[in-house]
């Protein structure tokens, strides 16, 4: 089994409607959760960091951890085209270990 | 702002040539590391290393050497580049045991 799992999509929706983007994990000891943002040939940008569970919100984006269901998503509101890009998920495990879903591919159509 | 700064972002190279792979921080961060990324294939763990002078193997470390000569500097070396190291190699930091990870802007090497 994969330490996390993502839905690689592609996730087609139009402007303006809430996206949501989720990845489960294996290990209930991680504690530190990671989404990125990657554009076509760039390197991924961090959008959200979440220690523990709970809520977090910055802007139009919002990060949620359930570490009863090992659950995490992030919800894009009032998605905008120039939010069409790859989201990853990533989680802080020990000994300096990252784990990395494989990515959503999020196209947002005019 | 934090920054990952990779010198090349694109990279045309020859099969048996040497690459040099450039990248620095400037967050006083203790460890770097050194990915590659490929279509289907996600984010895979070349080398990183958590001290000046220390390294540790990742997950695809064959063909690949490292260098960690100052905190802020990681580099990434290809004794002799073959055509299926044609790839994205991206750098990134954080601190030592807690926090999050941070990514420069990629290289893009393709070799001929």
């Amino acid at each position: 089994q994969k330490e996390v799992e993502q839905d690689p999509g592609p996730l087609s929706v139009p402007e303006g409607a809430i996206v949501s983007l989720n990845c489960t994990y294996s290990n209930s000891a991680f504690q530190y959760f990671m989404w990125y943002r990657q554009y076509s040939r760039k390197g991924p940008e961090l959008l959200m960091y979440t220690y523990s569970s709970g809520n977090k919100e910055d802007g139009r984006f919002t990060a949620q951890v359930d570490k009863s269901s090992k659950y995490i998503s992030l919800f894009i509101r009032d998605s905008q085209p120039s939010d069409s890009a790859t989201y990853l998920c990533a989680i802080r495990g020990n000994f300096n270990k990252f784990y990395f879903g494989s990515g959503t591919k999020l196209n947002v159509k005019p | 702002d934090v920054k990952v700064t990779q010198s090349s972002r694109y990279l045309v190279k020859r099969t048996g040539e040497k690459v040099f792979l450039e990248c620095v921080q400037d967050m006083d961060h203790e460890n770097m590391f050194w990915y590659r990324q490929d279509p289907g294939l996600g984010l895979r763990l070349i080398y990183f290393s958590y001290d000046v002078k220390m390294k540790e193997k990742g997950d695809i470390p064959e063909g690949y050497s490292v260098s960690r000569e100052k905190k802020e500097r990681f580099s990434l070396i290809l004794e002799s580049a073959s055509t299926n190291q044609t790839s994205m190699y991206l750098c990134a930091s954080s601190l030592l045991q807690v926090g999050e990870l941070f990514f420069g802007e990629g290289s893009r090497l393709t070799v001929l």
